[in-house]
């Protein structure tokens, strides 16, 4: 049962528009929610992160939008630039419930392609 | 800056053979971890330790061990090698907690 779903495994984008992925979760107990950038032969980089009592964050060209209840995240990335082609994963966290809860748990991730 | 250094970064063992993927961080993090990447899988939390001496299971632990002797070192040990863990293995570590983790560059394995 996934906690974590990326539903959309590939995206392509012109370069100079908006990309747009999308992360939903199941889990209620989740409070902090990230996006890691992923480039071929390389390990994960954290990109941004978001608690749930706010909902949206700001980063240069990331924003990542949190709606609780319908238990929905998303990144933006306004305008793309064909650096930013990559695999695009989403995490999540039970934060305050500390323990094995607080680990990340990960959706199966999204290629993004920015063409030129 | 080394941040999370991962050896080897490519190996193939046998069925059976047992080896030990090394994790080293130069950060001071108390918080490291291991994942394994699969196809279509995402990342999928093996161990995971909280400070020298800890260690506790993640969601995929069978077939692994794992010790933390020092701050520094979190080793992965595969006991006994199965065609199933055939993957790409990152260690990763956090200053205090498993929010925003610094990745290795992985080891890719290959069981034979």
């Amino acid at each position: 049962d996934q906690q974590v779903k990326q539903n959309s495994p590939s995206l392509s984008v012109q370069e100079g528009r908006i990309s747009i992925l999308n992360c939903d979760y199941t889990n209620s107990m989740f409070d902090y929610f990230l996006w890691y950038k992923k480039y071929p032969a390389e390990g994960p980089t954290f990109l941004i992160s978001i608690s749930s009592i706010k909902d949206k964050n700001e980063d240069g060209r990331f924003t990542v939008f949190l709606n609780k209840s319908a238990k929905h995240l998303s990144l933006h990335i306004v305008p793309s630039q064909p650096g930013d082609s990559a695999v695009y994963f989403c995490a999540a966290s039970a934060l305050k419930y500390g323990g094995s809860q607080g680990n990340l748990i990960f959706g199966k991730g999204t290629k993004l392609s920015v063409k030129p | 800056n080394a941040g999370v250094t991962q050896t080897p970064k490519f190996q193939v063992l046998k069925t059976g053979q047992s080896m030990t993927l090394q994790c080293a961080q130069d950060m001071n993090h108390e918080y490291m971890s291991w994942y394994r990447q699969d196809p279509g899988m995402g990342l999928r939390l093996i161990h995971y330790s909280v400070g020298a001496g800890i260690t506790d299971q993640g969601e995929v632990p069978n077939g692994y061990n794992v010790s933390r002797s020092t701050t520094e070192d979190f080793p992965l040990r595969l006991l006994s090698a199965a065609p199933s863990q055939t993957s790409v293995y990152f260690c990763a570590s956090g200053p205090t907690g498993p929010q925003k983790l610094f990745f290795g560059s992985g080891t890719q394995l290959s069981v034979l």
